[in-house]
This record gives structure tokens, C-alpha cells and sequence, in this order.
């Protein structure tokens, strides 16, 4: 069974930074691909990164470019994503998904729980 | 860059059949794939439909989805209804190597 689960999310100050994490189980890590998608409270979904399965390839939405790293540790089968500048816009679920193969451009078939994060003072 | 639009709600009886839009601005809707994602109150989204028609394994064919070359549109449709279909729907793409998602659709089962 696939399984993703993401944390580090939590009350954060604003011009900080967060780093979040997840842990995925039940496959083969490295051959998929994976992203950060978030949801403000009572919003839609907003897709912010994603990574190829090897991690040599990422792309990030341009809302949060220039401030966020996706990175992956294949022999971890971790996921994490680290969004610096901290805005309250930021505030959302951020949840973590799988991608159907390898490539960056996958459609997303497993999604984990989430893990709120609140930017606020 | 593009947009994925939505209908903000729509609504069926149970037993009835619900077709929800999701309309391209800016480049052909059969230029990338289009995937569906179901998210019920309080839960995470999951997979309906993917590469426009695919259904994953687990979701009943009473989903099915298509696109629409002259209205530059993707289709997700839920015949039988029940009440369990009722949640938000999401139409998602790609734009280059980032992924695009419409703004959602309320389905209320009543």
C-alpha cells in the first residue's frame, strides 16, 4: 500500500522559513516522480513543485520561485521542500504526492494527509 | 501560460447523470493530458480520471472522462450519482513542466 506522510508544518513567523518533509513507503521510491501541492483554508488546490524520480530535474509554480527548494533522498525515500520568506499567503495544507512514472510531467495518482502550516505573528 | 476553468457548483439528483467542464484559455486542450481529482469534505484529494479518459484501478466506470476539440474543453462525467460522489472536483493539466489546476467544482448530490 502506498503511503506518504508529510510533517514539519506548524506556526511559522513571517520572513521566516520552513523545511517539510514526508515519508513515502509501499513502492519503489526512486522511480517516481513527486510534488508539493498545497490548499489555503477553504481554497483549491495549488500545484508548488515537483521533482523527477532521480532528482535531477525540479520545477517550481511562480508564486513561490526563487524562495522554495524541492529535494528528495532516494535512500531515505524521503520528499522534503524548504519555502524561505515566509508569507501569510503561504498559509495552507501542504500535501505530498506521488507521480505515475518517473518524469516531472506525470499525472499524480497517490496523495498523502498533509501538514498544515500557519504563517502568522 | 493558461487557465483551467471550472463551473464554481453544479448539482444532480441521485441516479442522475452530472457532467462538470473545464475549459482551456490559451493553447488546445489535446496539446496535455487532463486528470480529475475527487476531494471529499475533510479528506485529501484521490485520483479519478487521468491522461483525459484513464480511469485508475478502484474507481468505478461510472466516471469517465473526455475532451472536447471545439470548445477547447475537458469533461469529467459520473452517471448513477450517489450520494458519496458529492465533493469537490478538480481538473489539472500541464503548462511546459508545471502542473496547472482549475479552481474546482462543488458537486452537491441532493
Amino acid at each position: 500500500e502506498v503511503q506518504l506522510v508529510e510533517s514539519g508544518g506548524g506556526l511559522k513567523q513571517p520572513g521566516g522559513s520552513l523545511r517539510l518533509s514526508c515519508v513515502a513507503s509501499g513502492f519503489t521510491y526512486g522511480d517516481y516522480a513527486m510534488n508539493w501541492v498545497r490548499q489555503a483554508p477553504g481554497k483549491g488546490l495549488e500545484w508548488v513543485s515537483g521533482i523527477s524520480g532521480s532528482g535531477g530535474f525540479t520545477s517550481y509554480a511562480d508564486s513561490v520561485k526563487g524562495r522554495c527548494t524541492i529535494s528528495r533522498d532516494n535512500s531515505k525515500s524521503t520528499l522534503y521542500l524548504q519555502l524561505s520568506s515566509l508569507r501569510a499567503e503561504d498559509t495552507a495544507l501542504y500535501l505530498c504526492a506521488r507521480a505515475g512514472t518517473q518524469g516531472i510531467v506525470s499525472t499524480i495518482l497517490y496523495w498523502g494527509q498533509g501538514t498544515l502550516v500557519t504563517v502568522s505573528s | 501560460n493558461f487557465m483551467l476553468t471550472q463551473p464554481h457548483s453544479v448539482s444532480e439528483s441521485p441516479g442522475k447523470t452530472v457532467t462538470i467542464s473545464c475549459t482551456r484559455s490559451g493553447g488546445s486542450i489535446a496539446s496535455d493530458y487532463v486528470q480529475w481529482y475527487q476531494q471529499r469534505p475533510g479528506s485529501s484529494p484521490t485520483t479519478v480520471i487521468y491522461d483525459d479518459t484513464q480511469r485508475p484501478s478502484g474507481v468505478p466506470d461510472r466516471f469517465s472522462g473526455s475532451i472536447d476539440r471545439s470548445s477547447n474543453s475537458a469533461s469529467l462525467t459520473i452517471s448513477g450519482l450517489k450520494t458519496e460522489d458529492e465533493a469537490d472536483y478538480y481538473c489539472q493539466s500541464y503548462d511546459s513542466s508545471k502542473q496547472v489546476f482549475g479552481g474546482g467544482t462543488k458537486l452537491t448530490v441532493l
